[in-house]
Order: structure tokens, then sequence, then C-alpha cells
């Protein structure tokens, strides 16, 4: 299988805590994305990342991007209680987006 | 608001009724997409359309077929479900975000197997 991983599986925190995601990745990529999906719902797109590109930052998330160690972390700061969801990476290569397996996190207000 | 939208939001079916579920996207976007979602798993691609031409994966089941009659809408037809297809379907569309392309996702229809 292609899919990328994640970890941790599942993460809780208390509000005002860093949370950190990592996704590894199997094959060349043009871009890595992250998206964020609530329970039962569909998913939202979070942040792209460029293959050229090492980190990006976009409000309260900063995401790095390894390409010599096929991996990616999103890092939210000072988490909220409505952060609360579950967090996928996707890698783009040949306009197809690949999933990796999420990071459920739940914050606890 | 251009977006994506799927209907219906829930659907009940039974085991071995067909059934299809809707997309449609506001974007004008050239390329959709037919994602299913396990619980608790991440989305798994079914087919795509770049315009008109249709795009399997290899491993989608042949029991799940796809039309897309014009630019705005895209259906998943599923001629004889079972008990496994109970899952969330998830359509996007893709079209350019921060100067890149990316996919729009509609907020899925979360289908039931009885």
């Amino acid at each position: 299988s292609q899919q990328g991983e994640e970890d941790p599986q599942a993460l809780s925190i208390q509000e005002g805590e860093n949370a950190t995601m990592n996704c590894s990745y199997k094959t060349s990529i043009n871009n890595l994305q992250w998206y964020r999906q609530n329970s039962g719902r569909g998913l939202v797109h979070l942040i792209l990342i460029r293959s050229n590109e090492r980190e990006k930052h976009s409000g309260r998330l900063r995401v790095t991007l390894d390409t010599s160690k096929k991996s990616s972390s999103l890092l939210i700061t000072a988490s909220r209680a409505a952060d609360t969801a579950s967090y996928f990476c996707a890698t783009d290569n040949t306009d197809k987006l690949i999933f990796g397996t999420g990071t459920r996190l739940q914050v606890f207000p | 608001d251009a977006m994506v939208i799927q209907n219906p939001r829930y659907q009940v079916t039974q085991f071995g009724k067909p059934v299809t579920l809707s997309c449609s996207q506001t974007l004008n976007h050239n390329v959709m997409y037919w994602y299913q979602q396990k619980s608790s798993q991440a989305p798994k691609l079914l087919f795509h359309y770049y315009d008109k031409d249709f795009n399997n994966e290899a491993d989608t089941p042949d029991n799940f077929q796809s039309r897309r009659p014009n630019t705005s809408f895209c259906f998943l037809d599923i001629r004889s479900p079972g008990l496994g297809d109970a899952a969330m379907y998830l359509c996007a569309s893709r079209g350019l975000a921060d100067n890149q392309e990316t996919q729009y996702f509609g907020p899925g229809t979360r289908l039931l197997v009885l």
C-alpha cells in the first residue's frame, strides 16, 4: 500500500498546550497537504507545503517537510477545544491524494 | 458560495438494492473525485474524472460505477450494496489554493446498508 502513516494515532491534551502530529510517506511528491475532519463531516484543507519547501506557517499551524526522510509534521500551537478533530496528511503526486492514517486529537477545556 | 455539495447527507439502503449518491460543484473545476472512508480509517480513492475522462483505481470493486454528465455533477452508483459498503462517501473537486492545485471536499454522504 502507498498509504502514509501518521503518529500518534490519538492525542489528548489540555487547552493551551501544543499538539504535534507526524506523517511519513513512501513515494516522491509534488506537495504534501494537511486536512482536518470533524466527526462525521467532510475534510477541510488546512495547509499545503511544496516539495521544495521545508517549513510553512499559517496562523497557529506550523508544518515542516523533510523529503530526505519522507516525513512531515503538523504543529498546532495554543490549542483550543474547537481544534478537536481528526487530522490527515495527504501526499499529492499525480493528480491524486494519498492519505495517511490520521491522528485523532482531543483537546480538553 | 462556491462549494462542493453532496446529497443526501445520509442514505439508507437495503442489501443488494442499487443506490446513487450525488455530488455537485459550483467551482467549475474539471477534476472530480470519489472517496470511500470507513470508520476510523483514511479516505480511499475510488475513481476520478479529468473532464469526461474516467480513471478507475485498480482495487475499486466493479460494484462501484460513476457518471459525470457535465462539469458540475458527478454520481456514484453502487449496483448491489453489501454490508461492507457501509461507509462515508466523500466527493471532491480540484482547483487552485495557495497557487497550487488542491482538493475541495463536500460534507460527505454516510451510507447505511441494512
